[in-house]
């Protein structure tokens, strides 16, 4: 089945780092792939997504390519802020009614 | 206000009790969804909905019933709650499938 994994973490980071969270998927057929992103104490929110092979989703400062030949869709922001403190979550779905998630990346960023 | 809204977002109860949680969307989406986070799981699907009196199973569905009958609510029912259904409870919907999934703010339930 449809299925991703992601670097667990944490990652602690100093403001105006360089940002990557790696994504590893497995899928049949063509799933778009997401970035969600969730601050303390609230719901999940889109960050942003790719629906085909050689997309970027990009947002915020954030970017993720969807590199089908290795099934990879790796965020990546080049200078994070304190702000950007969150649990980062990859997801994919299918033609399905379902979107499958990893298990979340918690990222802290110090001043 | 338009959104989507849970409720409770915290409850206590014991084990063997039966617990719903509530959620209701303005947007009229077709699909709404329930997932389950735990600590090193990410988010799991427990049931998920098409549209008005259609649902399906998602990953981890036992223990849990949920019903749709209008489309702005679908309701999930802990039968008789168990200490590992402690966890956080999110409701999403979406206008289309594979699509934006728009989460409400969890519901945070623990099982004595």
């Amino acid at each position: 089945g449809n299925s991703v994994t992601q670097m667990e973490g944490p990652v602690t980071l100093s403001e105006e780092a360089f940002l990557t969270i790696n994504c590893t998927y497995t899928a049949t057929g063509y799933p778009s792939l997401f970035w969600y992103v969730q601050y303390p104490g609230e719901g999940l929110q889109l960050l942003l997504k790719a629906t085909k092979a050689d997309d970027k989703g990009s947002n915020k400062g954030f970017e993720a390519t969807y590199r089908k030949e290795t099934t990879t869709f790796h965020l990546e922001k080049g200078s994070v802020q304190v702000s950007d403190s969150a649990v980062y979550f990859c997801a994919l779905s299918s033609s399905k009614n379902d979107m499958r998630f990893g298990a979340g990346t918690r990222l802290t960023v110090k001043p | 206000d338009a959104g989507i809204t849970q409720s409770p977002r915290y409850k206590i109860t014991e084990t063997g009790r039966q617990v719903t949680l509530m959620c209701h969307q303005t947007w009229s989406h077709s699909y709404m969804f329930w997932y389950r986070q735990d600590l090193g799981h990410g988010l799991r699907l427990i049931y998920y909905s098409a549209a008005a009196d259609i649902t399906d199973k998602g990953e981890v569905p036992d223990g849990y019933v949920v019903s749709r009958s209008k489309t702005e609510n679908f309701p999930l029912t802990l039968e008789s709650a168990t200490r590992s259904q402690t966890s956080v409870y999110f409701c999403a919907s979406s206008a289309s499938v594979p699509g934006e999934l728009f989460f409400g703010e969890g519901s945070r339930l623990t099982v004595l």
